[in-house]
């Protein structure tokens, strides 16, 4: 059974960081295309990051470019999401999300990510 | 930038049947745009129901289709349970620089 379970959402000031994983079992990420996506509080959804299942190509949306990575770890079976420079308009829930050929299909029950002085 | 647009809110009753729809600033939809639809109650992650315009998933009732409508994708529910009260997103693919970008969301009523 596919489960993907995000970890390290928490309250961070203004110009911090922080570092989320996604631990995925049932499945190996590197036969998926796998990505982040966040929803603002009250909000709808935004595609933030994604990477392919060769890491050639990484996609990371205009509003954190140059600010956030995403990466891979198959050994460990995970993605994370490095994330500098945070802002008050990246508080949202993040999800991680695999892809499989224009195939969303699998959610975690996301974490949150919260910009406050 | 592209924008994708549905419908802010529908309302249906219990055992109608309902189409959302799903629209793109670039001009028509079609198949090349790999629609897929999504299902977020209160509280809860989204979860996929529609992938490539028309395919379920395993758990995906069989009430909910997914289609191309007149230059937009469409997700239709029939025989809609009060269970099915929720927000409702599209997403398309556009390839470079922006693969992917999510519809506004329709909140659907059942009353």
């Amino acid at each position: 059974q596919v489960h993907l379970v995000e970890s390290g959402g928490g309250l961070v000031k203004p110009g911090g960081s922080l570092r989320l994983s996604c631990a995925a079992s049932g499945f190996s990420v590197r036969d998926y295309y796998m990505g982040w996506i966040r929803q603002a509080p009250g909000k709808g959804l935004e595609w933030v990051s994604y990477i392919t299942r060769d890491t050639s190509t990484i996609y990371c949306a205009d509003s954190v470019k140059g600010r956030f990575t995403i990466s891979r770890d198959n050994a460990n079976n995970s993605v994370s999401l490095q994330m500098h420079s945070l802002r008050a308009e990246d508080t949202a829930v993040y999800y991680c999300v695999r892809d499989l050929a224009w195939n969303v299909d699998s959610w975690g029950l996301g974490t949150l990510v919260t910009v406050s002085s | 930038q592209t924008v994708v647009t549905q419908e802010p809110s529908v309302t249906v009753s219990p055992g109608g049947t309902v189409t959302l729809t799903c629209a793109s600033s670039t001009g028509a939809v079609t198949s090349d745009f790999y629609p897929n639809w999504f299902q977020q109650k209160p509280g809860q992650a989204p979860r996929s129901l529609i992938y490539r315009t028309s395919n379920r998933h395993s758990w995906t009732p069989a009430r909910f289709s997914g289609f191309l409508l007149g230059g937009k994708a469409a997700l239709t529910l029939s025989g809609v349970q009060p269970e099915d009260e929720a927000e409702y997103y599209c997403m398309l693919y556009f390839g470079s620089p922006q693969p992917w970008v999510f519809g506004g969301g329709t909140k659907l009523t059942v009353l």
